[in-house]
């Protein structure tokens, strides 16, 4: 069945440090996927998605590329600020990996 | 962005009562509504996907008749919690979009607020 497998953190980083949370899946076919953000007392929301192989999701400097060869879609960012501390869902459809919690510090 | 709301945002109950949980899509017509639980510092585990005027689909090992579902129209699913324990203790989540559970595979689930139940 589809799943998705995401490194757990807790991430602690400095501001302006690069970041990376890996995703890899496991899917029949070439389904969507998705990152979600949760910022602290929010909803879920969506931060970027890719629809097929090859695409590249981008927002508010975070990227992520759909990877069929490593099955991956890791999520990269080249600067941190402190306003990023959220915990970050990598999604294939409506399966969820575990959440990793980013927390940014001055 | 599509709009979706719970409500309550918080209740707390005491053990062997129900409560009701409202899910409502608020300037779009969502034929798919999914129910989550999220557990402290865990992800999120999908419990049922429901669609409009049929019955829910239920993940495996969901207590159909202990968590009651019911999409009656295109812009409210209810999620019933029937005779609630502390272990029912937890941060519910519905989620909506506007296609099946197919297709929702490839389009993107827009999120309520969550409600955080607590059973006394």
């Amino acid at each position: 069945g589809n799943s998705v497998t995401q490194m757990e953190g807790p991430v602690t980083l400095s501001e302006e440090a690069f970041l990376t949370i890996n995703c890899t899946y496991t899917a029949t076919g070439y389904p969507s996927l998705f990152w979600y953000v949760q910022y602290p007392g929010e909803g879920l929301q969506l931060l970027l998605k890719a629809t097929k192989a090859d695409d590249k999701g981008s927002n508010k400097g975070f990227e992520a590329t759909y990877r069929k060869e490593t099955t991956s879609f890791h999520l990269e960012k080249g600067s941190v600020q402190v306003s990023d501390s959220a915990v970050y869902f990598c999604a294939l459809g409506w399966r969820f990996g575990a959440g990793t919690r980013l927390t940014v510090k001055p | 962005g599509a709009v979706v709301s719970q409500h309550p945002s918080r209740v707390i109950c005491k053990s062997g009562t129900s409560v009701k949980i409202e899910c409502r899509s608020l300037d779009f017509q969502a034929t798919t509504m999914f129910w989550y639980r999220q557990f402290p510092k865990k992800s999120l585990m999908l419990m049922a996907t429901s669609n409009e005027g049929s019955k829910a689909t239920y993940e495996q090992g969901v207590e159909k008749d202990k968590f009651l579902i019911n999409h009656a129209s295109l812009t409210l699913s209810t999620l019933t919690v029937t005779s609630a324990h502390p272990e029912d203790s937890s941060f519910y989540i519905c989620s909506a979009n506007t296609i099946n559970r197919v297709q929702g595979l490839y389009n993107e689930q827009f999120f309520g607020p969550g409600t955080r139940l607590t059973v006394l």
